[in-house]
């Protein structure tokens, strides 16, 4: 069965920088579509941004809140799928997700932006 | 960015029959915007029940079925169970504009 793991999740303060990792097991990512969903504490879940595969040339899309602070990417050789998250806000705060193709989902890290 | 609206409370008798739906702000939905459902339950990631408007996965359950609707994407639950006490998540894909969740649907069967 497709497992995803991420890690990297923590507190951070305002305007600092984090990397979260989602590694996969018995699936390859560079196969696949890849996003971050991200869900704030008691709220519902928003998208942030997708990889596509390696066939579709692996391009990037964010969403606008993110766009110009955070960066996904993918490192084939490890089978991990990153998101690089820079100039945090509170309102960054969430357990993020990791999924493949929509179809298969991790099972969150938690960011905590606060000073 | 576009608005995705879903009910936000819904309830169903054990047995019976309810249908969420999921409406863009730009206008119908369509198969263009590849419609995806999940399902989430407290403390629990997601799950995907359908995606493409009306494909299954291996584990979603007979009972739920996917279809467009009205100008709307809809998740059709038959049968209901006490186990399907859950939130749900519509997802509409934007040609060059990413992806939208909607805001949710608590549904409770009662």
């Amino acid at each position: 069965e497709v497992q995803l793991v991420e890690s990297g999740g923590g507190l951070v303060k305002p305007g600092g920088s984090l990397r979260l990792s989602c590694g996969a097991s018995r699936f390859s990512l560079s196969d696949s579509w890849m996003s971050w969903v991200r869900q704030a504490p008691g709220k519902g879940l928003e998208w942030v941004a997708r990889i596509t595969s390696k066939a579709h040339g692996g391009t990037t899309e964010y969403a606008p809140p993110v766009k110009g602070r955070f960066t996904i990417s993918r490192d084939d050789s490890k089978n991990t799928l990153y998101l690089q998250m820079n100039s945090l806000k509170t309102e960054d705060t969430a357990v993020y997700y990791c999924t493949t193709d929509h179809k298969y989902w991790g099972q969150g890290t938690l960011v905590t932006v606060s000073s | 960015q576009a608005v995705v609206t879903q009910e936000p409370s819904l309830t169903v008798s054990p047995g019976g029959t309810v249908t969420l739906t999921c409406g863009s702000s730009t206008g119908a939905v369509t198969s263009g915007h590849y419609p995806y459902w999940f399902q989430q339950k407290p403390g629990q990631a997601p799950r995907t029940l359908i995606y493409d408007t009306s494909n299954k996965n291996s584990w979603t359950p007979v009972r739920f079925s996917g279809s467009l609707l009205g100008g709307k994407a809809a998740l059709t639950l038959s049968a209901a169970q006490p186990e399907d006490e859950a939130e749900y998540y519509c997802l509409l894909l934007y040609s060059g504009a990413g992806e939208v969740f909607g805001g949710g649907t608590k549904l409770t069967v009662l």
